[in-house]
């Protein structure tokens, strides 16, 4: 079936350091795929979006490629900062299951002036 | 403003209680759908909408249920409540599936 896995957290980096959050999926077709971000206390924000393989999907220094051979869907920064602490969740759509999101289990970053 | 309107935005109830939450989504959207956020259990999703038809269900227990009305916006009920309910439920809108979602704020309810 349609699934996504997500690395676990928390991450805890130092500011400027690098950011991998790591999320790969299994599915039946091509899904899009979606980044989200929850600050704390609020809902869930679109990140950043990749519709079909190879796309890069980037935002606020954040970028992901779409992977067609490794179904993956890595979220990266270069350089973090304090403000980028949040609750990060990958969420593929699957087109041939009405398009619901179904969300990774989140990745708490925590960075650290 | 996500442009996603959902009400209230907490609620304190006891349990074997009924409440009802509603969301108006973004202008245009046809699509509705509910989450709930829970810490043990992550993002899930209860159920969707589409221009007020049901269009899929995910793990919503039987004691709640939704529906979207004809000005689009969406109720989720959730009846004979347990301290288990407890969460944030969050709703959603999109005009199309890979266009991504907007959120709403979230709706807090605690059951005590």
């Amino acid at each position: 079936g349609n699934s996504v896995t997500q690395m676990e957290g928390p991450v805890t980096l130092s500011e400027e350091a690098f950011l991998t959050i790591n999320c790969t999926y299994t599915a039946t077709g091509y899904p899009s795929l979606f980044w989200y971000v929850q600050y704390p206390g609020e809902g869930l924000q679109l990140l950043l979006k990749a519709t079909k393989a190879d796309d890069k999907g980037s935002n606020k220094g954040f970028e992901a490629t779409y992977r067609k051979e490794t179904t993956s869907f890595h979220l990266e920064k270069g350089s973090v900062q304090v403000s980028d602490s949040a609750v990060y969740f990958c969420a593929p759509t699957f087109p041939l299951d009405t398009g619901k999101l179904i969300f990774g289990q989140g990745t708490t970053l925590q960075v650290k002036p | 403003d996500s442009g996603v309107t959902q009400t209230p935005k907490h609620l304190i109830t006891a349990t074997g209680q009924r409440v009802t939450l509603r969301c108006s989504p973004r202008s245009g959207d046809l699509s509705v759908y509910w989450y709930q956020q829970s810490l043990d259990q992550g993002l899930q999703f209860l159920i969707q909408y589409y221009n007020g038809e049901e269009r899929a269900k995910g793990n919503i227990l039987e004691r709640f249920s939704a529906q979207q009305f004809p000005d689009l916006h969406s109720e989720l009920n959730l009846s004979s409540l347990e301290l288990g309910d407890s969460a944030l439920y969050f709703c959603a809108s999109s005009a199309q599936a890979n266009y991504g979602y907007t959120f709403g704020s979230g709706t807090r309810l605690t059951v005590v």
